[in-house]
């Protein structure tokens, strides 16, 4: 059965990166896409973007500036880079499976980062 | 401003029956986009309730049905029990905005 678990810094100073990693465990990184949605406390579900095991991405228009994913097939695990970051970023982050019917499962547990100085 | 709109909030009484709505445009769920139901419990991550507008994953109580007409898509629950109060999501892809869209959300409350 396919876990995912995110890990990173859960404070970031405004204006600088946010940086994640995702491990996947119990199957292979190298099929299915790989995506992230960030959820601020209190309100709805936001995709980020997502990227597949062969490094193509896609990433949501809004973001698209500041947003970098990558993966590495070797640690079975992707990434997520956010710069210029402001309290406005403040989130549960959560990395999850992308299916090719386009629905997401299984989504890891989430990782709160909040931005503040 | 989500892209699919749902009501806030809904509720009902044990043992009832509650439908919540999904109402997305052209460029959306009229344009034959699947769409998905999650479930979020309270402190936890979605779980995938509905995929493909009306089949549940394995272990999923046949009390969750989705359907889908035109530009609107439904999830039902019969049979309402305390733990089913959770915040429910629709989500689906809209070729405009080439990605995937969330709805905002509802509540459910269990009376």
């Amino acid at each position: 059965q396919v876990q995912l678990q995110e890990s990173g810094p859960g404070l970031v100073k405004p204006s600088e990166t946010l940086s994640l990693t995702c491990i996947v465990s119990g199957g292979s990184i190298s099929s299915y896409h790989w995506t992230w949605i960030r959820q601020p406390p209190g309100k709805g579900l936001e995709c980020m973007g997502n990227i597949y095991y062969s490094g193509n991405t896609n990433y949501n228009p809004s973001l698209k500036s500041r947003v970098t994913m990558s993966v590495d097939t070797s640690k079975n695990q992707f990434s997520l880079k956010l710069t210029s970051v402001t309290a406005a970023d403040t989130a549960v982050y959560y990395c999850v499976r992308g299916q090719r019917e386009g629905y997401f499962d299984p989504w890891g547990q989430g990782t709160l980062v909040t931005v503040s100085s | 401003q989500s892209v699919l709109t749902q009501p806030p909030s809904v509720s009902g009484a044990p043992g009832q029956r509650v439908t919540i709505s999904c109402t997305g445009s052209s460029s959306n769920i009229g344009a034959d986009f699947d769409v998905h139901w999650y479930q979020q419990l309270p402190g936890t991550a979605p779980k995938l309730l509905i995929y493909g507008n009306s089949n549940r994953p394995s272990g999923v109580p046949d009390r969750f049905s989705g359907s889908k007409s035109g530009t609107s898509a439904s999830l039902a629950i019969t049979g309402l029990q305390a733990d089913d109060e959770a915040d429910y999501y629709c989500q689906s892809y809209d070729n405009s905005l080439s990605g995937w869209v969330f709805g905002g959300g509802t509540k459910l409350t269990v009376l």
